[in-house]
């Protein structure tokens, strides 16, 4: 089965903190992609990172970085310096290659952030 | 283009009721989803489709049909409201990058329709 956890549920951070949100998944497949999604309190899904499990080497995006680790099955995501404006719902979800599935994405419950100034 | 639009953004429905949410994309993408969005959750299968006529069930089905006459549309009808169905609705839609073997599912997402269930 595949599955994605997002342990933590909400994390209220102070501006100009940096803040990690967890990301640790579940496949049986050998080849897969993991994404992040930001959905802000508009209510959007504004996509963010698509990571593909064959490339290990982590990301940075400006402010943003990703690690990713197979051995531990885990995609975490920092914000550094976070600002008010990361405040949003955080998802990390989680698609096999295209040969092996209908390319739907399995989601986590998702990471409420909140930065107060 | 304008992408994957959804109609209406906003509905409320009283228990029994039914409706359709439509759910149109341009992109001349083969592969359609729906998913809910309930309060405090990810996002979870409702249906996809692969191309025109064809559909299929995804994790959460019960109380939905779909159908997909068109590349372009892929309407979500609602059958008797109940306020379990009470969610926020995204439609997608995607096409398929990369080698064989390697590649990945290129997914847009619509703006959401909001429906509440009273």
């Amino acid at each position: 089965a595949q599955k994605v956890t997002q342990a933590q549920t909400e994390i209220s951070v102070v501006e100009k903190e940096d803040v990690t949100l967890d990301c640790v998944y579940e496949t049986r497949d050998t080849t897969y992609y993991l994404f992040w999604y930001k959905q802000p309190p508009s209510g959007e899904l504004v996509f963010l990172i698509r990571r593909n499990s064959f490339d290990e080497q982590n990301e940075i995006s400006g402010r943003y970085s990703w690690n990713f680790q197979k051995s531990t099955s885990s995609f975490n995501f920092t914000i550094t310096a976070s600002q008010v404006v990361d405040s949003a719902v955080y998802f990390c979800a989680l698609t096999p290659n295209y040969g092996g599935s209908q390319g739907n994405l399995i989601f986590g419950k998702g990471t409420k952030l909140s930065v107060k100034p | 283009n304008a992408g994957v639009t959804q109609t209406p953004k906003f509905r409320i429905l009283k228990i029994g009721q039914s409706m359709t949410l439509q759910c149109a994309q341009d992109m001349n993408h083969n592969y359609m989803y729906w998913y809910r969005q309930d309060p405090g959750m990810g996002l979870k299968l409702i249906y996809y489709s692969v191309g025109a006529g064809i559909t299929d069930k995804g994790e959460v089905p019960n109380g939905y049909n779909v159908s997909r006459s068109t590349t372009e549309d892929f309407p979500l009808r609602l059958e008797l409201a109940a306020p379990s169905q009470t969610s926020v609705y995204f439609c997608a839609s995607s096409y398929t990058r990369g080698p064989p073997g390697r590649g990945w599912y290129e997914q847009y997402f619509g703006p959401g329709t909001r429906l509440t269930v009273t």
